[in-house]
């Protein structure tokens, strides 16, 4: 059974640093490539980014709104991708989700999610 | 950047056909997702590549895609179908619409 289980949310100050945690299971890790997608309290899907497949160098890509301010990577011997997010600001309170981009061809399709993991960013 | 636009909210009748639209520039070129998100849930892949649907998902759903709209269409509405769905795609990046509030009056 494909399992993506996120971890690492919580409650941190404006311009504070967090580091969440997306720990896969049920499939090879490697093959696949994860993406970050966040969801604001009443507010709809917004694409966070992503880290390809091996295949795919592993390579990332953000959205143009985060600005450099968070960074995903991955550990394939532990099959758990990572979002480092510095810098962080008030409007990027939401729920963390991690998904899973099967084989890593073609347009981007999210067969699987996590539970999702909360960030709340306050003073 | 790239934008797909839903209707923020779609009613049907019990048993009736729901459709949901999703527009975007040219999107009929691209393939389209859609996901289906119930209250306090993760969203659920229903539709992908235009016209497929995963392995569990029920027959009553169904995708279409063509020129600037893409459409996912619920046959024989039920109650359990209430919820919120959202098209996605890419273009230099993935893009989301902004999502369809179901009701099952």
């Amino acid at each position: 059974e494909v399992q993506l289980v996120e971890s690492g949310g919580g409650l941190v100050q404006p311009g504070g640093s967090l580091k969440l945690s997306c720990a896969a299971s049920g499939f090879t890790f490697s093959d696949s490539a994860i993406y970050w997608v966040r969801q604001g309290s009443g507010k709809g899907l917004e694409w966070v980014g992503r880290i390809r497949s091996r295949a795919n160098n592993y390579a990332t890509a953000y959205a143009a709104s985060l600005k450099g301010r968070f960074t995903i990577s991955s550990d394939n011997s532990q099959s758990t991708a990572y979002l480092q997010m510095n810098s962080l600001k008030t409007e990027d309170t939401a729920v963390y989700y991690c998904s899973r981009h099967y084989l890593d061809i073609g347009t981007p399709t999210f067969d699987s999610w996590g539970q999702g993991t909360l960030v709340t960013v306050s003073s | 950047s790239y934008e797909l636009t839903q209707p923020p909210s779609v009613s049907v009748s019990p048993g009736q056909t729901a459709s949901i639209t999703c527009s975007g520039d040219r999107l009929g070129n691209k393939d389209a997702s859609w996901y289906q998100q119930k209250p306090g849930q993760s969203p659920v892949l229903v539709i992908y590549q235009n016209i497929k649907r995963p392995s569990g998902i029920s027959e009553r759903f169904s995708g279409s895609n063509s020129q600037n709209t893409a459409t996912l269409t619920i046959s024989g509405t039920q109650a359990m179908d209430e919820a919120d769905y959202y098209c996605q795609t890419w273009d230099s990046g993935t893009v989301f619409g902004g999502g369809t509030k179901l009701t099952v009056l």
